[in-house]
């Protein structure tokens, strides 16, 4: 049984698109998190959503846009997709306590020609 | 301002050596969580140990244990016996209570276990 499962794994488009990133968990956990790892890999924190109320926004252009439809599904749509969107974008869950694992979804390897 | 270190850019161990990868934080918030997870060349992040800031006792999970020193402000990973499968990038993370809704995670190191 998958916990948290993201698709596409690789999304490979052109500059300028518009693209979507899906993300699901069956931990029954109620935050939902996106990541996003650079070349360098380096792990930012992207958005964090709580209960499908949004929680975290770090400084993340607004071409990024999360939506979480329930509590166990945290979608990612970017649009104008830009050069440097390149990088593995991962989604996480977790309980919203300071003890608790989050668990991430495989990733998805985003690449902007 | 909560900061996780991580200064071995990259570390070599002989298989079936003990290694240390070292993670030092920096927090005022008394209540944290302090998680350490491996990332495979595969590039799925994997879970791996556990330390609560009001655990007594290092934690502990098959060959891997934490060294934490709260006074110090360190919580390194100590992986026993290495295994050419522990060869991977290796990254220290921290909860707090505050902003429990957010983990911070350090720069990462580069382990390489040498048959």
């Amino acid at each position: 049984d998958t916990a948290v499962s993201q698709t596409p794994k690789y999304l490979v488009t052109q500059m300028g698109n518009d693209k979507s990133i899906k993300c699901e968990q069956n931990l029954g956990h109620d935050t939902m998190y996106w990541y996003k790892q650079d070349s360098k890999k380096f792990l930012k924190i992207m958005f964090s959503y709580n209960n499908k109320e949004l929680i975290i926004n770090e400084t993340v252009p607004n071409r990024f846009s999360p939506k979480s439809p329930d509590k166990a599904h945290l979608n990612l749509h970017i649009n104008s997709l830009e050069l440097g969107d390149s990088a593995v974008y991962f989604c996480a869950s977790s309980h919203r306590t300071v003890q608790e694992t989050q668990y991430f979804g495989p990733g998805t390897r985003l690449l902007v020609l | 301002a909560q900061k996780i270190t991580q200064t071995q850019p990259g570390m070599f161990v002989q298989e079936k050596e003990a290694v240390t990868l070292d993670c030092t934080y920096d927090t005022s918030d008394p209540s944290y969580g302090l998680f350490w997870y491996k990332q495979p060349s595969s590039g799925e992040m994997i879970f791996l140990i556990y330390q609560g800031s009001y655990d007594q006792q290092n934690a502990t999970e098959g060959r891997y244990s934490l060294n934490f020193q709260k006074a110090r402000k360190s919580a390194n990973l100590v992986i026993s016996a290495s295994q050419l499968g522990d060869s991977a990038m290796y990254f220290c993370a921290m909860r707090v209570q505050t902003s429990y809704d957010k983990v911070i995670f350090g720069p990462g190191t580069s382990l390489s276990v040498i048959p």
